[in-house]
């Protein structure tokens, strides 16, 4: 079991559509992130926030907006996306932005662009 | 770019121990070691990390040589649903940085 909890597990949607991503977590972590991945591929960051603030942002496209509106929720709004950013979406989390600390993973949610 | 190199798979009998090498050559003194799996449609498991010390939990045994340069992740008695991908991170920044992924070691075990 996971105490990174994201929804929805699954989601299709159109290239017109406008959906969100929610991840949330009541462990008191105050470093959250986002990662996508691939089929058959590892995990690649997109974003960090620290303190509910944004930290990193690995260059990704303005059609993917992140928001952080507590400590314990983190979004990652999508607008106008493309087939190929189909994809395991996974959220993270962890004690602080220490580098003792790990992170704990949810189980994504799979996202599918028509 | 990740800074690890792994075996891109390795099989183990079931209830043997499972011996996972990770090459970390050009590691700093402040980067930590981290060990992650992700089993099949599950988002990745922390399983242990170090620094400098040999370091054991629950999960796994943790040896990082003395300069640093490798590490081995030991599961003492695998079974069948230790089958996963194992990833070896290298990890400096903290969690701000986020983590770099590499390809992993697809670990396969056997009945």
């Amino acid at each position: 079991d996971t105490e990174v909890t994201q929804t929805p597990k699954h989601l299709v949607m159109g290239m017109t559509n406008k959906k969100s991503l929610k991840c949330e977590q009541h462990m008191g972590h105050r470093a959250m992130y986002w990662y996508k991945q691939k089929a058959k591929k590892p995990p690649e960051l997109m974003f960090v926030y620290s303190y509910e603030k944004l930290s990193i942002n690995e260059s990704v496209p303005s059609r993917f907006s992140p928001e952080c509106p507590n400590s314990s929720l983190l979004n990652l709004h999508l607008h106008a996306l493309q087939p190929e950013d189909s994809a395991l979406y996974l959220c993270a989390s962890s004690q602080d932005p220490g580098p003792n600390q790990p992170q704990h993973f949810g189980d994504g949610t799979r996202l599918s662009i028509l | 770019d990740a800074k690890t190199t792994q075996p891109p798979s390795m099989d183990c009998a079931e209830g043997r121990a499972a011996n996972l090498p990770c090459n970390h050559s050009t590691i700093s003194g402040n980067e930590y070691v981290y060990w992650y799996r992700q089993i099949h449609s599950q988002g990745p498991q922390y399983i242990i990390h170090g620094l400098k010390n040999n370091e054991t939990n629950e999960m796994a045994s943790l040896i990082i040589t003395e300069d640093r340069k490798s590490s081995t992740l030991i599961l003492p008695h695998a079974t069948l649903r230790d089958t996963a991908v194992y990833y070896c991170i290298v990890n400096s920044g903290g969690g701000a940085d986020g983590l770099t992924f590499g390809k992993g070691t697809h670990l396969i075990i056997q009945p």
